[in-house]
């Protein structure tokens, strides 16, 4: 069972272009999280994905920023006419449905975000 | 809202000895869980350990261990006989499915292993 892919793993955009974060979650699981990882910081979290569905995306800046897990394919962060202020470690989360408790949630190896 | 704290950025330790790291939370929720993740240099997210907040007895993992003092929101991670390995950041985190599906996580210690 592959693990929770994401790529690429390294992207470098200009300021202003627009950057597009790719993440598959494990085999069976239909939940997604985004984190971001500012340098020297804690991951924070962004947004919470279900198929189709945005559960929770309090954690999104309110512009230029936006997530999507549709039925087919992977989760997709895309970022708007990025600003070095974005340069960040993206880390996508997957876990299994759950009605209670806490499934563990396996974490993607990241997508560094470079913007010059 | 949860809030989770580590005080200590940078903590180093001898090669066979043993480093405590420090960690507090604050939570408004009965039902939750804490957690210690790893991060090596090679940035991937490692769960080191993991404590149900209804369990009293302290979680271990071979060599790594925590004490939950949960009147004292605190959470703190045993490393004992280090090894080179472990030197990484390692994040303190919370959960609680009642404050939305979301880890909150510290800012980390950075935890140096000398040979």
């Amino acid at each position: 069972n592959a693990g929770v892919m994401q790529n690429p793993r390294h992207l470098v955009r200009r300021r202003g272009q627009e950057a597009r974060l790719r993440c598959s979650p494990m085999k069976g699981h239909s939940h997604v999280y985004w984190y971001r990882q500012l340098p020297e910081e804690g991951l924070k979290f962004m947004v919470y994905l279900q198929k189709e569905n945005i559960i929770d995306e309090s954690g999104m800046p309110k512009e230029r920023f936006s997530a999507e897990f549709p039925k087919e394919g992977p989760s997709i962060l895309r970022i708007q006419q990025v600003v070095r202020g974005d340069s960040a470690a993206y880390f996508c989360a997957s876990s299994p449905p759950t009605l209670y408790g806490y499934n563990e949630q396996f974490f993607g190896p990241g997508t560094r975000l470079t913007v010059l | 809202a949860q809030t989770v704290t580590q005080s200590q950025p940078e903590m180093s330790v001898q090669e066979a000895e043993t480093v405590t790291l420090s960690c507090t939370y604050d939570t408004s929720e009965n039902n939750y869980y804490l957690f210690w993740y790893k991060q090596p240099p090679s940035r991937q997210m490692i769960l080191v350990i993991r404590q149900e907040a209804y369990k009293q007895q302290n979680a271990t993992e071979n060599r790594f261990s925590v004490n939950f003092q949960k009147a004292a929101k605190s959470f703190s991670l045993k490393i004992s006989d280090s090894q080179l390995g472990d030197t990484a950041m390692y994040f303190c985190a919370a959960f609680s499915k009642a404050a939305g599906n979301k880890l909150t996580f510290g800012g980390g210690t950075r935890v140096l292993v000398k040979p």
